[in-house]
């Protein structure tokens, strides 16, 4: 089993639009749970911290769900500046990324 | 949050030759940087973990005489990828913790520098 696995989509999703991402985790120690953002060319971006009581930042909230092993990502009213590579990363010690999740916004 | 440089931005080498990579934590010291490789349309791979004062700690299938690290100061690490070939070609990014975030140690927030996009012909 992988140590992280991540749907890469594309999710091509309208303007407006709500999106969910999920990534499940095989290292039951991971003890922090990251979000972070890639635009094309560019290092990643921490776009938020993942706890288990769940946060919300704006229009992006994260969940965790430590018995099930994965971690979710929830886009709401998306916009077109949301189009980027999604990645999730799982930390115990060091940073482990998944594959990484395609979104595109559209008109 | 913390600043982490990388120089340079991009390269393009001859077969053969080799290439140095500097990552530096301009506004915080890190005892700890890693580094990381990224192909095309994949994620990113931890290549190692650069300790200072002492030697890294390689990935498995990470040959450590090809990719030499040097963590010789707290805000410095460099990579250097030893007679480069073109499936070297990659992008190259480093990270770094943060320690006096404030935060706990759990947290482990990484901040990474902007990638180095290497090109062996």
């Amino acid at each position: 089993r992988k140590e992280v696995e991540q749907d890469p989509g594309p999710f091509n999703v309208p303007e407006g639009a709500t999106v969910a991402f999920n990534c499940t985790y095989s290292n039951s120690a991971s003890q922090s749970f990251f979000w972070y953002r890639q635009d094309c060319r560019k290092e990643p971006k921490l776009l938020m911290s993942v706890y288990s009581s769940g946060n919300e930042d704006g229009r992006f909230t994260a969940q965790l769900n430590r018995a099930s092993q994965y971690i979710s990502l929830l886009i709401r009213d998306s916009k077109l500046s949301d189009s980027a590579t999604y990645l999730c990363g799982f930390s115990y010690g060091k940073l482990t990324f998944g594959q990484g999740t395609i979104l595109t916004v559209h008109p | 949050g913390a600043v982490v440089s990388q120089h340079p931005s991009w390269v393009i080498c001859k077969s053969g030759t080799s290439v140095k990579i500097e990552c530096r934590s301009l506004d915080f010291q890190a005892t700890t940087m890693f580094w990381y490789r990224q192909f095309p349309k994949q994620s990113l791979m931890l290549m190692a973990t650069s300790n200072e004062g002492s030697k890294a700690t390689y990935e498995q299938g990470v040959e450590k005489d090809k990719f030499l690290i040097n963590h010789a100061s707290l805000t410095l690490s460099t990579l250097t990828v030893t007679s480069a070939h073109p499936e070297d070609s990659s992008f190259y990014i480093c990270s770094a913790r943060d320690p006096g975030s404030g935060r706990p140690r759990s947290y482990n927030e990484q901040f990474f520098g902007p990638g180095t996009r290497l090109t062996v012909l």
